[in-house]
């Protein structure tokens, strides 16, 4: 168990570029968050798969946003035309839950720092 | 909806001293509560949770937090703290919403001090 990864640690980009975000959940995980974290406040919710699959997305996720789960392994975390609002620190998180077990408990990767110039 | 509410946005204490950071939520079914710690420039690590049972929950670390329906309140507390305990600790609701989406609503954190 080597624990929620994500790449890049850090991202420096110009506004108007396009970004993309990793993150590998452990392994045997089917649930998978995202959540957007500004300086001074908690993350908030961005969006939520089960497996493959995107079952919940937050109003905070504007069409400029996009997320996917192939093989409902990794997951991406795409920023189009980044504006400068959208700088904060990007997290991923992911737990287990099966038909006889859940433990409620989200493993949190160390994140994805976005600056956008 | 559900929110948390943490009082006091930074917490300073002497070495020893004890800890309490303190967390009020507002939910409309009976909540999940969770006390996350975050170290500078990582993610966050869960602490504790209450989930159902005893209302007293032990953590990590020497951590500990009591729920209190009454109270709303879900606070943090450690009798002794040590300089390693520095960090920004963030109180957190759940609640099972469609698809078993167990998304997490944090309040704006509290960032623990010493005193020199």
């Amino acid at each position: 168990d080597t624990g929620v990864s994500q790449n890049p640690r850090h991202k420096i980009t110009k506004r108007g570029q396009n970004v993309t975000f990793r993150c590998d959940p452990i392994s045997e995980h089917n649930r998978l968050y995202w959540y957007r974290q500004t300086l001074g406040q908690g993350p908030e919710f961005l969006t939520y798969f089960q497996n493959e699959a995107q079952l919940e997305k937050s109003r905070l996720l504007s069409d400029r946003f996009s997320a996917e789960r192939p093989k409902g392994s990794f997951s991406t975390l795409e920023i189009q035309r980044t504006e400068q609002g959208d700088s904060a620190m990007y997290l991923c998180a992911s737990s287990l839950e099966i038909a006889s077990y859940n433990s409620y408990e989200q493993y949190f990767g160390p994140g994805t720092r976005l600056t956008v110039t | 909806a559900q929110s948390v509410t943490q009082l006091g946005s930074h917490v300073s204490v002497s070495e020893g001293a004890l800890v309490l950071l303190r967390c009020n939520y507002s939910s409309s079914v009976p909540p999940y509560l969770f006390w996350y710690v975050q170290y500078p420039n990582q993610g966050l690590q869960l602490l504790l949770k209450y989930t159902t049972g005893a209302t007293l929950v032990k953590g990590i670390n020497g951590f500990e937090a009591e729920f209190k329906k009454s109270e709303t309140s879900f606070h943090l507390t450690k009798p002794s703290a040590h300089m390693s305990d520095a960090a920004e600790y963030f109180c957190a609701v759940t609640m099972i919403s469609n698809f078993g989406n167990e998304k997490l609503t944090f309040g704006n954190g509290t960032r623990l001090t010493f005193i020199p």
